[in-house]
């Protein structure tokens, strides 16, 4: 089974500064990478994705994310944060023949302060 | 123009009671899925369909019943509610299951408390 760890539970950054929130997956088989955002009192809504070929993904808001299979890492980037970006982001997973369920992190709330 | 929509916003109810969630999609896909996130913010799902049929039961009580009558939508019956159900039920929907990279799209969520 596959699983996501995004081991820092807040971000506090401030504004214009840049943030990388860090995600780190296992799996026994190929993935595809999700990072998504939930505004306060929102759904989600899908930032980026990597499914295959470079692995430089960008995404809405002036977000990017690396895939680096040789760390199983995906860690999410933004070099010039706004107070807007103050969310919690998820990191999740899916695999090949899996249904197309994701795994999810346990997320990173992003606080930015002016 | 909403893409997902859920029905209603915000669930009270007692123990032991059974309710209904509604869920509704106007983007013309053929998956849909419930998410439930706890208070902790973790997120699992719980059941997918795929053209009415179910394709993801993960281990969830059986007082939890998917029902989708259609493709556009797919309704979440909850009987003898627990404490321990409270959460925020999302509801999303994909076009397909690809190969496992399709993208979900997630309704406003529903919060169901209950005393």
């Amino acid at each position: 089974a596959q699983s996501v760890t995004q081991l820092d539970s807040q971000v506090p950054v401030f504004e214009e500064a840049p943030v990388e929130l860090r995600c780190n997956y296992s799996s026994s088989v190929s993935v595809y990478l999700f990072w998504y955002v939930q505004y306060p009192n929102q759904g989600l809504q899908l930032l980026l994705k990597y499914l295959s070929g470079s692995t430089l993904v960008k995404g809405i808001n002036g977000f990017e994310a690396e895939f680096n299979k040789s760390q199983t890492s995906f860690h999410l980037r933004k070099p010039s944060v706004h107070i807007s970006d103050t969310a919690e982001y998820f990191c999740a997973v899916s695999i090949t023949g899996g249904g197309n369920k994701l795994t999810f992190g346990t997320g990173t709330q992003l606080k930015v302060e002016l | 123009d909403t893409a997902v929509s859920q029905t209603p916003k915000y669930l009270v109810t007692q123990m032991g009671n059974d309710k209904s969630i509604k869920c509704e999609q106007n983007l013309g896909h053929d998956t849909m899925y419930w998410y439930k996130q706890d208070s902790k913010k973790f997120l699992k799902i719980m059941f997918s369909y795929n053209n009415k049929e179910l394709i993801i039961n993960e281990t969830v009580p059986n007082r939890f019943s998917p029902k989708s009558p259609d493709k556009a939508h797919l309704n979440l019956h909850i009987n003898s509610l627990e404490l321990g159900d409270s959460a925020v039920y999302f509801c999303a929907s994909s076009q397909g299951l690809g190969s496992g990279g399709s993208e979900q799209f997630f309704g406003p969520g529903t919060r169901l408390t209950v005393l």
